[in-house]
């Protein structure tokens, strides 16, 4: 079977740097996805990772750890429309492109 | 216009119909998903396919058929509609090619079962 956790919400402020976490358990592990989504919207794509180490994109970074079953996902000069749930979700090798979504964490920005 | 698109945006339907969700990409994407999403609650998911004719259950099956007669369309049928049916359903196509796996959704149905 395959389990993920993350922290069911968070609260940061406008400006400042949020990390959230993802620790996961999965056999045959392949790959490590976030996904941005806003109250009503549809999930979006956000990064990936199936090496160990970190990956920039603009305000956003996610970092892997295969070693420690861990990730996070990295956000910095946080905005107002920051505010959305964040998703981990992993992919296993006997079906790389199927993969199983954490329960999220709803991020709050504070002005 | 080219995206993925899923109809309809809302269903309310009573117990023990059969529904169709409707599910059409144009991208020519190989992988199609569908995920159901339960307040609070992450998503899950139902069926996918990696080809046409080609489909395979995800982790919440039951009450649920799917097919894929072309590339393009994924209908996700509910042979006989529960109230713990009632959920938001989305769509997903995804290319092995573009890397990343990343998945595009489409924009939801929200299904109510009476």
């Amino acid at each position: 079977g395959q389990s993920l956790e993350q922290p069911s919400e968070v609260t940061a402020v406008e400006g400042a740097i949020v990390q959230i976490n993802c620790t996961y358990q999965t056999s045959g592990f392949y790959g490590l996805s976030w996904y941005q989504q806003h109250d009503g919207g549809a999930p979006t794509f956000l990064s990936y990772n199936a090496l160990d180490g970190l990956e920039e994109t603009g305000r956003f970074s996610s970092f892997l750890s295969r070693s420690d079953s861990y990730g996070y996902l990295l956000l910095q000069e946080l905005q107002m429309k920051d505010s959305a749930s964040y998703f981990c979700a992993v992919s296993q090798y006997s079906s790389a492109s199927k993969i199983i979504f954490g329960s999220g964490t709803r991020l709050s920005i504070r002005p | 216009d080219a995206g993925i698109t899923q109809s309809p945006r809302y269903k309310i339907t009573e117990t023990g119909r059969q529904v169709t969700l409707m599910c059409h990409q144009t991208w020519s994407h190989s992988y199609m998903f569908w995920y159901r999403q339960d307040l609070g609650h992450g998503l899950r998911l139902i069926y996918y396919s990696a080809a046409a004719d080609i489909t395979d259950k995800g982790e919440v099956p039951d009450g649920y058929v799917v097919s894929r007669s072309k590339t393009e369309n994924f209908p996700l049928t509910l042979e006989s509609a529960t109230r713990s049916q009632t959920s938001v359903y989305f769509c997903a196509s995804s290319d092995l090619t573009t890397g990343g796996f990343g998945y595009t959704f489409g924009s939801g149905t929200r299904l109510t079962v009476v």
